[in-house]
């Protein structure tokens, strides 16, 4: 049961055009949410986060939206970059009392080409 | 700036071998986090440690075992591997659970098993 979904797998942006990576939760009890960027041959590196309270956080040219009551969050990217290109990984957080976990979505891999 | 370093970054073992994955982080963080990585899917938790002296399980931790004698470290062993383990594994770090107290993860360690 995969409780957070990525269900684009790429997605191919112009330089200096909005990227749009969407991300779909299932589990109610998700209290925060996480967006990774990976490049190759290396570990994901923390972008940019959202509680569960509210809808929206913007960090520079990176903006995460969160629609609870669709179970839907996105990660606006404005303006694309060539080094934007990498994977992103959606990630919910969950505390279970001893400890909180993240759940990964499966990514997207963005490519912003010149 | 080290903050979590995975040793070794390649290995490949022969069905039934053992190997333990050494992961060292030294941004003083209380939790720490042992995770694979598949084709195709997200990263899921194996164990995860709370603090020096304790381990959890995670989502999959058949196969593997932990251990935290000090607070830096965190060894993730294969005591039989199988060719099912040949993944790659991320070790990860935080100050503690909130969501705004983000996971710092290594560069990975390419395991195959033949």
């Amino acid at each position: 049961d995969q409780q957070v979904k990525q269900n684009s797998p790429s997605l191919s942006v112009q330089e200096g055009r909005i990227s749009i990576l969407n991300c779909d939760y299932t589990n109610s009890m998700f209290d925060y949410f996480l967006w990774y960027k990976k490049y190759p041959a290396e570990g994901p590196t923390f972008l940019i986060s959202i509680s569960s309270i509210k809808d929206k956080n913007e960090d520079g040219r990176f903006t995460v939206f969160l629609n609870k009551s669709a179970k839907h969050l996105s990660l606006h990217i404005v303006p694309s970059q060539p080094g934007d290109s990498a994977v992103y990984f959606c990630a919910a957080k969950r505390n279970t009392g001893t400890a909180s976990k993240l759940t990964f979505g499966t990514g997207t891999r963005l490519q912003v080409t010149l | 700036n080290a903050g979590v370093t995975q040793t070794p970054k390649f290995r490949v073992l022969k069905t039934g071998q053992s190997m333990t994955l050494l992961c060292a982080q030294d941004m003083n963080h209380e939790y720490m986090y042992w995770y694979r990585q598949d084709p195709g899917m997200g990263l899921r938790l194996i164990h995860y440690s709370v603090g020096e002296g304790t381990t959890a399980k995670g989502e999959v931790p058949d196969g593997y075992n932990v251990s935290r004698l000090k607070k830096q470290n965190f060894l993730l062993g294969l005591e039989s591997a199988a060719p099912s383990q040949t993944s790659v594994y991320f070790c990860a770090s935080s100050r503690g659970q909130g969501g705004n107290q983000p996971q710092h993860f290594g560069d990975g360690t390419r395991l195959s098993i033949l």
